[in-house]
């Protein structure tokens, strides 16, 4: 179907540790994979986005991993720090000539001090 | 670039009233805007893509009577809820895509929290 699946809805980890958020879908269409970040209240901001056509991407800390054949990819934060905390959406773009986008559910992540 | 805005940033308003959100693309012209809803603690639902001079798209369950779309312009896109009734009440965002290097990529707006009492 059209849903993206997302896990864990909630990550709470230590400031310096590793935070992974993964996400699953079915439809082969997708070619766009963008995470966004939305802090309570505010807007989703784009973090990091990957493309059908590589297979992983950085910048600094952030790192996003697709592997299309499995349909999932994920969203890699090194070194987390307490302004990490807030809720990050995955998202597949659909191949209709425009990216629309298809959300997962969410993950909230807390970063302890 | 690629900032896009919304007004109001919130609205309240009685049950039968009809309230319009706008969204604009300041820095850039965006040929497809997006409309979506964020009820609590949950993900963002695409309501609706709009087009700058045709008819919106909606998705399945949303009701174009109801919510009424219009892109006038390359800039600006609006969204009117008709009727509002206390269970419209939520966090309204929108989306606009910027395409660049060939590539596009969606921007958000501030949001509209609407409360209908």
């Amino acid at each position: 179907g059209e849903n993206v699946e997302q896990h864990p809805s909630t990550l709470s980890v230590q400031e310096g540790d590793s935070a992974v958020i993964k996400c699953t879908y079915s439809d082969s269409a997708s070619n766009y994979f963008p995470w966004y970040k939305q802090e309570l209240g505010k807007r989703p901001q784009l973090i990091i986005d990957i493309r059908s056509n590589v297979g992983e991407k950085k910048d600094q800390r952030i790192a996003v991993t697709l592997n299309k054949t499995a349909k999932h990819f994920s969203l890699h934060i090194t070194e987390t720090q307490p302004e990490d905390s807030a809720v990050y959406f995955c998202a597949r773009g659909m191949n209709t000539g425009f990216q629309k986008l298809v959300f997962g559910t969410g993950t909230r992540l807390l970063v302890s001090p | 670039g690629a900032v896009v805005s919304q007004h109001p940033s919130w609205v309240i308003c009685k049950s039968g009233t009809s309230v319009k959100i706008e969204c604009r693309s300041l820095d850039f012209q965006a040929t497809t805007m997006f409309w979506y809803r964020q009820f609590p603690k949950q993900s963002l639902m695409l309501m609706a893509t709009s087009n700058e001079g045709s008819k919106a798209t909606y998705e399945q369950g949303v009701e174009k009577d109801k919510f009424l779309i219009n892109h006038a312009s390359l800039t600006l896109s609006t969204l009117t809820v008709t009727s509002a009734h206390p269970e419209d009440s939520s966090f309204y965002i929108c989306s606009a895509s910027f395409l660049a290097g060939g590539t596009d990529t969606q921007y958000f707006g501030p949001g509209t929290r609407l409360t209908v009492l």
